[in-house]
């Protein structure tokens, strides 16, 4: 298992303009994951795209994986105040240990 | 109905006292885990079962104990809680190996 590192640590926008954020690996992987946390909150999942995928869409997400420079990004269009949030991605390499990162603290401004 | 649960939401206890946190799914998941989440944000894994068996146990006190005496409940058992073990406690589970986790709402210890 491996720790993905996220990019830019923290991230400061205005409601409508997009957000993207970025995640680092090392090693080889089966398939990368986005979760979000708001603030008190437990992670909620957002998306997983496997290795073999280069995009992937889901509603205001788009998540792409580069598996040649091992990072993956996550963009989130025409962003909302609800949209602030610590975003953490994870590298998952097989087995039952996940590791996260410190995460992209994202503020959207109203 | 609540996929992952956890009791109690807030703790607040003195140094040295023994404590629990309960974790249940209702997801039918094999898989359960453990998080510590610090100060910082970080979160860290600290145990994991599969099918009530102990498969991750990272390197944490030996003081944390937890059970699992179902596949639907992994439960947390703290003893002689020091002021470092504030922090707030995420329980998760998942179906399968690197799947998605559905994490709970997180307890908050904190020890004075």
């Amino acid at each position: 298992s491996q720790q993905g590192e996220e990019d830019p640590q923290a991230l400061s926008i205005q409601e409508g303009e997009n957000a993207t954020m970025n995640c680092s690996y090392k090693t080889s992987i089966n398939n990368l994951q986005w979760y979000r946390q708001n603030s008190g909150r437990g992670l909620v999942h957002l998306i997983l795209i496997r290795s073999n995928e280069r995009e992937k869409h889901s509603g205001r997400l788009r998540v792409t994986l580069d598996t040649s420079k091992k990072s993956s990004s996550l963009l989130i269009t025409a962003s909302r105040a609800a949209d602030t949030a610590s975003y953490f991605c994870a590298p998952g390499t097989g087995g039952f240990k996940t590791i996260f990162g410190a995460g992209t603290r994202l503020f959207v401004k109203a | 109905d609540t996929a992952v649960s956890q009791t109690p939401k807030y703790l607040v206890t003195q140094m040295g006292n023994d404590k629990s946190i309960k974790c249940e799914q209702n997801l039918g998941h094999d898989t359960m885990y453990w998080y510590k989440q610090d100060s910082k944000k970080f979160l860290k894994i600290m145990f994991s079962y599969n099918n009530k068996e102990l498969i991750i146990n990272e390197t944490v006190p030996n003081r944390f104990s937890p059970k699992s005496p179902d596949k639907a409940h992994l439960n947390l058992h703290i003893n002689s809680l020091e002021l470092g073990d504030s922090a707030v406690y995420f329980c998760a589970s998942s179906s399968r190996q690197d799947g998605e986790q559905y994490f709970g709402p997180g307890t908050r210890l904190t020890v004075t």
